[in-house]
């Protein structure tokens, strides 16, 4: 499985942007990227996936690099409900046999 | 709830000893996996089923570790004769494939101490 790297941890205010970031050098032309974001006491939970273009949804943004090495989750206004695990996770073919877990970054947000 | 379950939510039992967890998926969804999570670790995939077929299994699940999905519905992990060291969260999640879409979608987990 190809590795992703993301740093340990991460502090933002609340209501304001935060960025996550997410480096993956050796990402192949068939990987997706996947965000999943894990509460304390919760099991994971599915953010946002991409292959190449920018993505938005509901919970978040994913800026995607062009060359594809490095990608970013944008929560565009942090709540203390965002408080948690963010997992950056290739995935081959969107709908591989397993996502493999890092050890993700954990996000605290200050009122 | 149409959510995945877990059951038991929390297990003690002594080393040696055999415990089995059950998963309950959402229902429809083809999919089930099996992973574990230790402490300030990300989850570490054990085992997955399509349908009632268990397609891939870790490394990391020696022989004393089975998994069943009969029917393709609900799924059970056991794990006989306990170690200190499978003191962890087991978490179940499931899924419906569609095309290179799949998300996961996570129980709560079962949290086993080995005493």
């Amino acid at each position: 499985d190809a590795k992703t790297t993301q740093p340990n941890s991460m502090e933002s205010n609340e209501e304001e942007p935060v960025h996550l970031p997410c480096n993956h050098s050796t990402i192949s032309g068939t990987d997706y990227i996947h965000w999943y974001r894990q509460l304390p006491s919760q099991g994971p939970e599915y953010v946002i996936h991409g292959l190449t273009s920018n993505v938005n949804n509901r919970m978040a943004s994913l800026a995607i690099a062009e060359d594809r090495k490095s990608s970013t989750l944008i929560l565009h206004r942090a709540t203390l409900r965002d408080a948690a695990v963010y997992y950056c996770i290739l995935r081959e073919g969107g709908s591989g046999s397993r996502l493999t877990f890092g050890e993700g970054t954990q996000l605290t947000v200050n009122p | 709830d149409t959510g995945v379950s877990q059951n038991p939510r929390h297990k003690i039992t002594k080393r040696g000893q055999n415990v089995t967890f059950r998963c309950d998926p959402i229902s429809e969804h083809n999919r089930l996996y099996w992973y574990r999570q230790t402490l300030g670790q990300g989850p570490e995939f054990l085992t997955y089923f399509q349908n009632e077929a268990q397609l891939e299994k870790s490394r990391l699940l020696s022989d004393r570790f089975s998994a069943e999905r009969p029917k393709g519905s609900f799924s059970t992990l056991e794990i006989q004769r306990t170690e200190q060291g499978d003191s962890a969260m087991y978490l179940c999640a499931s899924s419906l494939v569609t095309g290179e879409n799949e998300k996961l979608f996570f129980g709560s987990g079962t949290q086993l101490s080995v005493l």
